[in-house]
């Protein structure tokens, strides 16, 4: 099956800009969907099909895609973007989705 | 405003069964496939399957196939998972989500429940 690889976690100073990377195959085919989840509450989606925001995700969240390789970028990281961040696409199989393994952004 | 609300979870014995339902509204819940994805006590998201916008079409993750079945009452504006033959390592939150592009099934969630929990033990 497909997957999805992510760095476990990154750090950033408050302020500035942070890359989170998802790397695989499927990439190559299907744009991939980014989630932004805290401590104790459901996912929510910041960024969907490479580079598209949400009513009401902030503009410093955006996304980009090259090759096997999605990213989420936040340009001016601030304190409450520290979270954990999953990437999501469409399997390689016809009709499956799949999860990155998510990366804990820390904020400093 | 959309929302989803989960209920049905608790503790269950190990090869057990037990059904949680998914509770929609603030959009036309028929015109939406549905999605569930679940994430077990410090891991990351696992998808679980996905519903279509009329319950023709159901998708399973390997790990559950044969196991899980989804539904939908779409007169009750609710999403139904079933889960049969219950392992410890079907312990989890469950979340349903709402497919963005409603009859796309494999169009990402867009909005999700709170989640409920599963746990799997003697």
């Amino acid at each position: 099956s497909s997957e999805l690889t992510q760095d476990p976690a990154v750090s950033v100073a408050l302020g500035q800009t942070v890359r989170i990377t998802c790397q695989g195959d499927s990439l190559r085919t299907y744009y991939a969907n980014w989630y932004q989840q805290k401590p104790g509450q459901a996912p929510v989606l910041v960024i969907y099909e490479k580079n598209n925001r949400p009513s009401g995700i902030p503009d410093r969240f955006s996304g980009s895609s090259s090759g096997n390789t999605a990213s989420l970028t936040i340009t001016g990281a601030r304190a409450e973007d520290e979270a954990d961040y999953y990437c999501n696409s469409r399997d390689s199989r016809a009709n499956h989705l799949v999860f990155g393994g998510g990366t804990k952004l820390t904020v400093l | 405003q959309v929302q989803l609300v989960e209920s049905g979870g608790g503790v269950v014995q190990p090869g057990r069964s037990l059904r949680l339902s998914c509770a929609a509204s603030g959009f036309t819940f028929s015109n939406h496939a549905m999605h569930w994805v679940r994430q077990a006590p410090g891991k990351g998201l696992e998808w679980v399957g996905v519903v279509s916008y009329d319950g023709s079409n159901k998708y399973y993750a390997d790990s559950v196939k044969g196991r899980f079945t989804f539904s939908r009452d779409n007169s009750k504006n609710t999403l139904y998972l079933q889960m049969n033959s219950l392992r410890g390592d079907d312990t989890a939150v469950y979340y349903c989500a709402r497919a963005r592009y409603g009859y796309d099934v494999l169009s990402g969630g867009d909005y999700w429940g709170q989640g409920t929990l599963v746990t799997v033990s003697s």
